[in-house]
């Protein structure tokens, strides 16, 4: 069946450390890739997206993803984490224009000193 | 530029009620999309207006609808409501329909079914 998975629903990570969050897809052919960031009280905001092209994207707020085609993963990854950093990050795909962005269940970051 | 507004932020409503949710798109916004944010569930597509028309809709049962107005508001309506359907209720617009538009949310309509 078609989905996306974000195996970790819960990740602690230390202000300063690096961070890499996981997302899996599970499609016949390779979907529009996106991470998006849902702050408490807010909505969503997009940090990045693929669609072709260099494998290693960058985003806002210092995020990047690098998409693997033979591991259909599209991890989040940034550098060193700041503690606003903490959120709900979704991963999410589209298949193509007309069809709807579909979601993983998301990944909550916690930021501790 | 103002954001993707909704209304109400919040909303209670008991079981078997009618709730009704708007939203307001970005200005030169003509796509708005809603998808539900309950808990454990993730956030799953519910319907999506383009130019005033439906151009999709989720796994959800007919009681969920809703409409585009001219000026591309929306509002989502939810007939009989169940104790199921406490949850955000999460709208995006875009200036277009395709991968390439961007999708913008908003805030949320946190929907309580008691």
């Amino acid at each position: 069946a078609q989905s996306v998975t974000q195996p970790d629903i819960h990740i602690t990570v230390s202000e300063g450390a690096s961070l890499e969050l996981r997302c899996n897809y599970s499609y016949g052919a390779t979907p529009y890739l996106f991470w998006y960031v849902q702050s408490p009280g807010q909505g969503l905001q997009l940090l990045l997206k693929y669609f072709s092209g260099d494998t290693l994207v960058q985003g806002i707020k210092g995020f990047e993803a690098e998409f693997k085609r033979s591991q259909s993963s599209f991890n989040l990854r940034k550098p060193s984490v700041h503690w606003s950093d903490a959120a709900e990050y979704f991963c999410a795909v589209v298949l193509s224009g007309n069809t709807p962005l579909v979601f993983g269940k998301g990944t909550r970051l916690s930021v501790i000193a | 530029e103002a954001g993707v507004t909704q209304s109400p932020t919040h909303l209670i409503k008991t079981r078997g009620q009618q709730a009704t949710l708007r939203c307001s798109p970005i200005s030169g916004h003509t796509s708005v999309y809603w998808y539900q944010q309950a808990l454990g569930l993730g956030l799953q597509f519910l319907l999506w207006y383009d130019e005033g028309e439906e151009r999709n809709r989720g796994n959800f049962p007919p009681r969920f609808s809703g409409r585009q107005f001219p000026n591309y508001s929306s509002e989502l309506n939810v007939n009989a409501l169940e104790l199921e359907d406490s949850a955000l209720y999460l709208c995006a617009s875009s200036r277009g329909w395709g991968v390439s538009y961007e999708q913008y949310f908003g805030p949320g309509t946190r929907l309580t079914v008691t």
